[in-house]
């Protein structure tokens, strides 16, 4: 089965640490870029990361360049997001995606909550 | 900064047809920026129906459609069903690694 499933959310302190993962499998995971996109509490979402097949390339979001890191282990077939320095409007759901050019797979999120 | 633009909400009959649209604040949108479509049921995560414009993802019955019309990259529903009351998204590819979604469209089917 072709899935991915994203791990390691939860409920922490702003200026806190959480790390994401997300597990892929039912496919050649080093052949595609990955993304990960949060849903906020209004629904909105944004593509916050994105990282090469390589891990050569990254790209990040204005509003989290500098504090979130992006790689993955193709050996493993997993994809992280570091994130650090954690705010309040950084609570949402994260998702990991398959790269929206050429593909469609989405896992079903994590929900990172940054409150005191 | 470029804001992608939805309907913010639509209603369909049951049985009829509607199209959902996904433009640009400023230019026109083309397959040159990948657009892609999304349902989303409350609860769950958001489920592909196209990408690249007009590529189906698997599972995605005939009566959803892409396409550019005009200026903006369009979602048409065939034969709308109770099913497919959700909330759709668009995103549309800026380049530099830059992807922006549309607000979505929360579709009614009454």
């Amino acid at each position: 089965e072709v899935r991915l499933v994203e791990s390691g959310g939860g409920l922490v302190q702003p200026g806190g640490s959480l790390r994401l993962s997300c597990a892929a499998s039912g496919f050649t995971f080093s052949n595609y870029w990955m993304f990960w996109v949060r849903q906020g509490p209004g629904k909105e979402l944004t593509c916050i990361s994105q990282i090469s097949h390589d891990e050569t390339t990254t790209y990040y979001a204005d509003s989290v360049r500098g504090r979130f890191t992006i790689s993955r282990d193709n050996t493993k077939s997993t994809l992280y997001l570091q994130m650090n320095s954690l705010r309040a409007e950084d609570t949402a759901v994260y998702y990991c995606t398959t790269d929206l050019r050429v593909s469609g797979l989405w896992g079903q999120g994590t929900l990172v909550t940054v409150s005191s | 900064q470029t804001v992608v633009t939805q309907e913010p909400s639509f209603s369909v009959s049951p049985g009829g047809t509607i199209t959902l649209t996904c433009g640009l604040s400023s230019g026109s949108v083309s397959t040159n920026y990948y657009p892609g479509w999304y349902q989303q049921t409350p609860g769950q995560a958001p489920r592909t129906l196209f990408y690249s414009t007009n590529t189906r993802s698997s599972g995605v019955p005939d009566r959803f459609s892409g396409s550019i019309l005009g200026n903006k990259a369009a979602l048409t529903i065939t034969g709308a069903q109770a099913d497919d009351e959700s909330d759709y998204y668009c995103v549309l590819y800026m380049g530099s690694g830059n992807w922006v979604f549309g607000g979505g469209t929360k579709l009614t089917v009454l």
